[in-house]
């Protein structure tokens, strides 16, 4: 059972454009949505963060937009740029003692020059 | 600053082999620790996680252990290695608290079972 899920495996977009990369998750007990970076060989890296009493939250070209009743949220990567590729992981954790982060499968994002 | 250094980088070992990868994080007080592997091309799966020295949970059973002996240092083992035990193995840190949230992790080992 997947708790957390990305739709995409991969995603291609030009220089320029927005890449919008989806994710959705199961369990109601889930308040806080992190975004991680991974580049080849290196490990994941905190990109942007939200917690569920926000629908929005922006750092840069970077913005999550989330939907409670929906259980889904989306990051969004504006002006995209080749250095942005690299595969994006959205996470998942409850703030009630819970130890867990739990990782989605990932979506491969490739900016074309 | 923190660093948190993993070693070591890359190994190859013979099925049936022991292992024994290590992880240290400099700079933070009585953090908490985690393990994740994730296999070539996959998602992070959690392994395990300790909030304090000497007392380490697992998440799910993989054939594998992990210690803490020192506050600064999560080790994680097994006597025998199986073929599925291959992929990135991954220790992060977070800041002590009642919960997982953002989580740092080191720049990994790569492990090949032969």
């Amino acid at each position: 059972q997947q708790q957390v899920r990305q739709s995409s495996q991969s995603l291609t977009v030009w220089e320029g454009e927005t890449a919008i990369l989806n994710c959705s998750y199961e369990n109601s007990a889930f308040d806080y949505f992190p975004w991680y970076q991974q580049f080849p060989g290196e490990g994941p890296a905190l990109l942007i963060a939200i917690r569920s009493v926000s629908d929005k939250k922006e750092d840069g070209r970077f913005t999550i937009f989330f939907n409670k009743r929906e259980k889904n949220l989306s990051l969004h990567i504006k002006d995209s740029q080749p250095g942005d590729s690299a595969t994006y992981f959205c996470a998942a954790s409850a703030s009630s003692g819970s130890w867990q982060l739990i990782f989605g499968s990932g979506t491969q994002l490739t900016v074309m020059p | 600053a923190q660093t948190i250094h993993q070693w070591p980088v890359a190994e190859i070992k013979a099925v049936g082999s022991p292992l024994s990868l290590g992880c240290t994080i400099k700079g933070k007080s009585s953090p908490n620790l985690y393990w994740y592997w994730q296999a070539t091309g996959g998602t992070l799966q959690q392994l395990f996680y300790s909030i304090t020295v000497g007392q380490v949970e697992s998440v799910v059973q993989l054939n594998l252990s992990a210690s803490r002996p020192k506050d600064d240092q999560f080790i994680l083992s097994t006597e025998k290695l199986l073929l599925s035990h291959s992929g990135f193995y991954l220790c992060a840190w977070s800041n002590r608290g009642r919960s997982a949230e953002t989580l740092y992790f080191g720049s990994g080992t790569r492990l090949t079972v032969l």
